[in-house]
């Protein structure tokens, strides 16, 4: 079985501009979730998408926005970006709630805002 | 609010055991889950525990006791490549500890 995949690998983005990243999920796995990791800080959660609903938020700016199509396939926006938002995006996908339906991890984009 | 903590470093020769703990404060609780992290790769899941008591994994085991906010995860016969990273997660959405470094030495 294909694991998470996310594209792009890399991203070199400018202040201001604004970038989609993409997150292919295992098949058969309906929920999506979105993390930023920056040393130091760990894993933050973005938002999770279940059957093209967002089931939960965290706590991020507007600037940072989903969704998820039919397939289960998910994007993340970020627009105005800021030097703050280079970071490690995660992409992770789970059967069910990811709280008991493990998660399984793509290898992530990692954004670079100069 | 929420929030989890673990030690950030920890060091441990090989062959040994290491235990990492993690306490937790949060309104809601569905469990306690441990993911490893290596350089440069995407996290991988290790255990979950719903309830209290030990669960074991080859030679990873998981400990939660929900009356006393604690887990641990705890490593045996370390071997180098269990060098990584190691996240304690909690709640719905999933929400991640910081992470303890772990440093596997000869």
């Amino acid at each position: 079985k294909a694991g998470v995949t996310q594209t792009p690998r890399y991203l070199i983005k400018t202040r201001g501009q604004q970038v989609t990243l993409s997150c292919s999920p295992i098949s058969g796995h309906r929920s999506v979730s979105w993390y930023q990791q920056t040393p130091g800080q760990g894993l933050q959660f973005l938002f999770e998408y279940f059957s093209e609903t967002q089931r939960n938020k965290g706590n991020f700016p507007g600037r940072f926005s989903g969704r998820q199509f039919s397939n289960s396939r998910s994007e993340m926006n970020v627009s105005t970006l800021e030097l703050g938002d280079s970071a490690l995006y995660l992409c992770a996908s789970s059967l069910s709630h990811p709280y008991n339906s493990p998660l399984h991890f793509g290898n992530g984009t990692r954004l670079t805002v100069t | 609010g929420q929030s989890l903590e673990q030690p950030s470093e920890v060091t441990a020769v090989e062959g040994a055991i290491v235990q990492i703990n993690c306490t937790y404060q949060t309104s809601g609780f569905y469990g306690l889950s441990w993911y490893q992290q290596h350089d440069g790769g995407a996290p991988t899941f290790l255990s979950y525990n719903a309830l209290d008591g030990l669960e074991e994994t080859g030679r990873f085991s998981s400990f939660l006791s929900r009356s006393d906010s604690y887990g641990y995860l705890l490593l045996q016969e370390l071997q180098m490549k269990d060098s990584a990273s190691y996240f304690c997660a909690y709640s719905t959405p999933l929400v991640f500890g910081k992470g303890t470094r772990l440093s596997v030495i000869a």
